[in-house]
């Protein structure tokens, strides 16, 4: 079984500020996906980024990249200038390729708050 | 693209009585999923559908819970009867391969009082 661990329930970031949320995954498996998820107070779950473990280059979309380490089972957000609608709770998330594709395998969440 | 519909957005409702939740996935996506997001659990798979049948009902928690998809742009979450410990918010999500990434509903905040 994999087991997602985000070991900092709240983060607190200044407006304009970087702030990196960490996260670990334990899995047997060579070839699966990592995302990042955003979940703001609308409830939505809003896809930030997405990363196949058999690329070594780290994803980046705009404003969010990720350091991925897979030999350590890490998967690090970073979100560079930092906006007041970046306040939402960041869920990361593993999914193993093949068989049980789909089913996600969600960390316990970090909220993070932007603030002015 | 008007992304993954769910209704309704709040639904409240005694112990007992029947619940059905509603999903209508995006255009073109051949992959339905149902989640469920508490405090205590996080948010974790109920069941999955690949071109309307059903692939992995595993999640599902007992028999109160039933899932059907009648055609590709419509599929529902059925709870009978519902009990308090069901109160969650139930997401709907959809993808058009297995290589794409989900796309999550506002999902559908349930409270079973």
């Amino acid at each position: 079984a994999q087991t997602v661990t985000q070991s900092q329930p709240e983060m607190s970031v200044q407006e304009a500020e970087t702030v990196t949320l960490s996260c670990t995954y334990d899995t047997s498996e060579n070839n699966y996906y990592l995302f990042w998820y955003k979940q703001p107070p609308s409830r939505q779950m809003i896809l930030v980024i997405r990363q196949e473990a058999y690329k070594q280059q780290n994803a980046t979309e705009n404003r969010f990249s990720v350091n991925f380490q897979k030999a350590a089972k890490s998967f690090s957000l970073k979100i560079s200038d930092s906006q007041l609608g970046d306040t939402a709770m960041y869920f990361c998330a593993f999914m193993k390729q093949g068989t049980s594709w789909g089913k996600l395998q969600f960390g316990a969440g970090t909220q993070v708050v932007v603030t002015p | 693209d008007a992304g993954v519909i769910q209704s309704p957005r709040h639904e409240v409702t005694e112990m007992g009585q029947e619940v059905t939740l509603r999903c209508k996935p995006i255009s073109g996506h051949d992959y339905l999923f149902w989640y469920r997001q508490t405090m205590m659990r996080g948010l974790e798979l109920l069941i999955y559908f690949n071109n309307n049948v059903p692939i992995d009902d595993s999640g599902m928690p007992e028999d109160r819970f039933s899932a059907k998809m009648p055609n590709a742009s419509f599929s529902t979450l059925k709870i009978q009867p519902s009990e308090p410990r069901d109160s969650a918010v139930y997401f709907c999500a959809s993808s058009p391969s297995q290589a794409s990434p989900l796309h999550f509903g506002n999902g559908t905040r349930l409270t079973v009082t």
